[in-house]
């Protein structure tokens, strides 16, 4: 089953704005990591936050993790154009390196 | 230099044929996967091999064989081929069994007529 459901299933922007994705998961994590896939490619790692984080910064990213809740949102800010892709959280959960994707979040940005 | 290589990019086959996808990693990893990925773009692991040995194996048709010749091949065969077989498999690849990055191929887009 799936792990990790994003929200919304699609997002459409206009350049410059910021977009925001979430994730929540069900059982207990290692860690949440986001990964970009651009249409037709393969998926790139984007950040990792750990269970005992909250807050992480990457450039134009910002990734919150709420262990009580159990979610995850992923800020970009300043979008751009080239933001449109797909972003997937996946999460760690302790057994092992075997990631548990989402089904994603369709990001298309307006230039 | 590609990373974590893939072939082929295409594969159009018919039911019930057997036919094999390639995996290479460039990078020195340990620890390799095999994820399909499909039509509605849910990214799940099949299979992850550590050192040449299997250490996931998610529950997958028997038709489907992962073998790793050596810490940087992951190779997929899948034996006579069904409809629902038609997805996109990506490999991929991480430092070792405790490494938390993983390092994704380009894809390959599996159709079944």
């Amino acid at each position: 089953s799936q792990q990790g459901e994003e929200d919304p299933q699609a997002l459409s922007i206009q350049e410059g704005e910021n977009a925001t994705m979430n994730c929540s998961y069900k059982t207990s994590i290692n860690n949440l990591q986001w990964y970009r896939q651009n249409s037709g490619r393969g998926l790139v790692h984007l950040i990792l936050i750990r269970s005992n984080e909250r807050e992480k910064h990457s450039g134009r990213l910002r990734v919150t993790l709420d262990t009580s809740k159990k979610s995850s949102s992923l800020l970009i800010t300043a979008s751009r154009a080239a933001d449109t892709a797909s972003y997937f959280c996946a999460t760690d959960t302790r057994y092992g390196n075997k990631l548990v994707f989402g089904a994603g979040t369709i990001l298309r940005v307006k230039s | 230099d590609t990373a974590v290589s893939q072939t082929p990019k295409y594969l159009v086959t018919q039911m019930g044929n057997d036919k094999s996808i390639k995996c290479e990693q460039n990078l020195g990893h340990d620890t390799m996967y095999w994820y399909k990925q499909d039509s509605k773009k849910f990214l799940k692991i099949m299979f992850s091999y550590n050192n040449k040995e299997l250490i996931i194996n998610e529950t997958v048709p028997n038709r489907f064989s992962p073998k790793s010749p050596d810490k940087a091949h992951l190779n997929l065969h899948i034996n006579s081929l069904e409809l629902g077989d038609s997805a996109v498999y990506f490999c991929a690849s991480s430092q070792d069994y405790g490494s938390e990055t993983q390092y994704f191929g380009p894809g390959t887009r599996l159709l079944v007529l």
